[in-house]
């Protein structure tokens, strides 16, 4: 089955640097990669997701980039700020029926004001 | 985005009674939803998969008589923790998907705590 590799586990960043988290996924029929930022205690929030057909998308300080033939999509986040801190994860959709979803292992990040 | 809630949001309970959680969407119709569990400073991990009016597909390791899953209608699903053991204690977090091209909007989750 699926199996996603998220990295890295931390990241700490100096507030307006840039962060980026990459992920890697094993079945070439993956078709959709959503990213959630989950802070303490809450629920996963989608914040930008990427689907197949296209190879980056952008929202404001948010981005995502898709490599198919690597396998493996990364998220960019430029300009970051001290609300940024939070768990980060990466999913990808696997081919075939129900169209579940398989989660990174999550990237904690902290952004030092 | 589309709302999903979930009741209770936390609940403690004594070593072998069950325990039900319930996950609604709000404002549309869910006609698949799912249910992860997430142990501290983990990942989410799928439990089950459950499509409205059917049986629920559950992952590889997850207990089907254990974990009860019931999506009656398309804006109710409910995960009944039977006979819970300390082990169970974690977040259990629901999300809902109206078709298969729309993306999952999560419930706040559940903190279970089995004494």
């Amino acid at each position: 089955g699926e199996n996603v590799e998220q990295h890295p586990s931390t990241l700490s960043v100096q507030e307006g640097d840039s962060a980026v988290i990459k992920c890697t996924y094993s079945d070439s029929a993956s078709n959709y990669f959503p990213w959630y930022k989950q802070e303490l205690g809450k629920r996963p929030q989608l914040i930008i997701d990427i689907r197949s057909n296209v190879g980056e998308k952008k929202d404001q300080r948010i981005a995502v980039t898709l490599n198919k033939t690597a396998k493996h999509f990364s998220l960019h986040i430029t300009e970051t700020q001290p609300e940024d801190s939070a768990v980060y994860f990466c999913a990808a959709c696997p081919g075939g029926g129900y169209n579940k979803l398989i989660f990174g292992a999550g990237t904690r990040l902290a952004v030092h004001p | 985005g589309a709302v999903v809630s979930q009741h209770p949001s936390w609940v403690i309970c004594k070593s072998g009674t069950s325990v039900k959680i319930e996950c609604r969407s709000l404002d549309f119709q869910a006609t698949t939803m799912f249910w992860y569990r997430q142990f501290p400073k983990q990942s989410l991990m799928l439990m089950a998969t459950s499509n409205e009016g059917s049986k629920a597909t559950y992952e590889q390791g997850v207990e089907k008589d254990k974990f009860l899953i019931n999506h009656a209608s398309l804006t109710l699903s409910t995960l009944t923790v039977t006979s819970a053991h300390p082990e169970d204690s974690s977040f259990y977090i629901c999300s809902g998907r109206t078709s298969p091209q729309e993306t999952q909007y999560f419930g706040p989750g559940t903190r279970l705590l089995v004494l």
